[in-house]
């Protein structure tokens, strides 16, 4: 069964906007990751976030972490058509070994 | 450095006709490897993951199994396909679920 809920399941933007894209978990984790896939391809890993830590910076992305909600969101700055991809968390339990993915964000950055 | 290597890339089968697809991993020893299937437009659903040799985790009862012969190896099988099979399947690998994975290319599935 999936663990995370992203939303929105869809977001388009135009070129140069912030794009933020949310997830919600329902158990306790160990860390919180976020991947991004190219339309048939596999996903690539952009950041993970641990449990014990906030917020966490990478280039243009911006990944928050509240473990009281159970809850994280990516922020994309200035956003370029490249950045056209599906977006999805994914989390890492304390007791096993499994990584539960979402059913990801759509986003679209219009040129 | 570390790769990893999913075949075939797309896949066209009849209903009831066997399957295998195979994961190899390069540039590590005893990964956790990991199968998901994704249907159009949606999320990734873990199928098994394996932390050793010989040791799945089944995550959803159907008609696929999987199995690790060696290592760095993950086969995903069945004996009989059904239409509802179809879809994108992923091989992952990591050094445990406190870190990163990394994806293998998917093999596009289509049951006929």
């Amino acid at each position: 069964s999936q663990q995370g809920e992203e939303d929105p399941q869809a977001l388009s933007i135009q070129e140069g906007e912030n794009a933020t894209m949310n997830c919600s978990y329902k158990t306790s984790i160990n860390n919180l990751q976020w991947y991004r896939q190219n339309s048939g391809r596999g996903l690539v890993h952009l950041i993970l976030i641990r449990s014990n830590e906030r917020e966490k910076h990478s280039g243009r992305l911006r990944v928050t972490l509240d473990t009281s909600k159970k809850s994280s969101s990516l922020l994309i700055t200035a956003s370029r058509a490249a950045d056209t991809a599906s977006y999805f968390c994914a989390t890492g339990s304390y007791n096993n070994n499994d990584m539960r993915f979402g059913a990801g964000t759509r986003l679209t950055v219009k040129p | 450095s570390q790769t990893i290597h999913q075949w075939p890339a797309t896949l066209v089968q009849p209903v009831g006709s066997p399957l295998s697809l195979e994961c190899t991993v390069e540039g590590t020893s005893n990964p956790n490897l990991y199968w998901y299937r994704q249907a159009a437009g949606r999320g990734l659903q873990l199928l098994f993951y394996s932390v050793g040799i010989g040791q799945i985790s089944s995550e959803v009862p159907q008609n696929l199994s999987a199995s690790r012969p060696q290592d760095r190896q993950f086969i995903l099988s069945s004996k009989k396909l059904l239409l509802s099979d179809s879809g994108f399947y992923l091989c992952a690998w990591s050094s445990g679920s406190r870190t990163e994975a990394f994806f293998g290319q998917g093999t596009r599935l289509t049951v006929v």
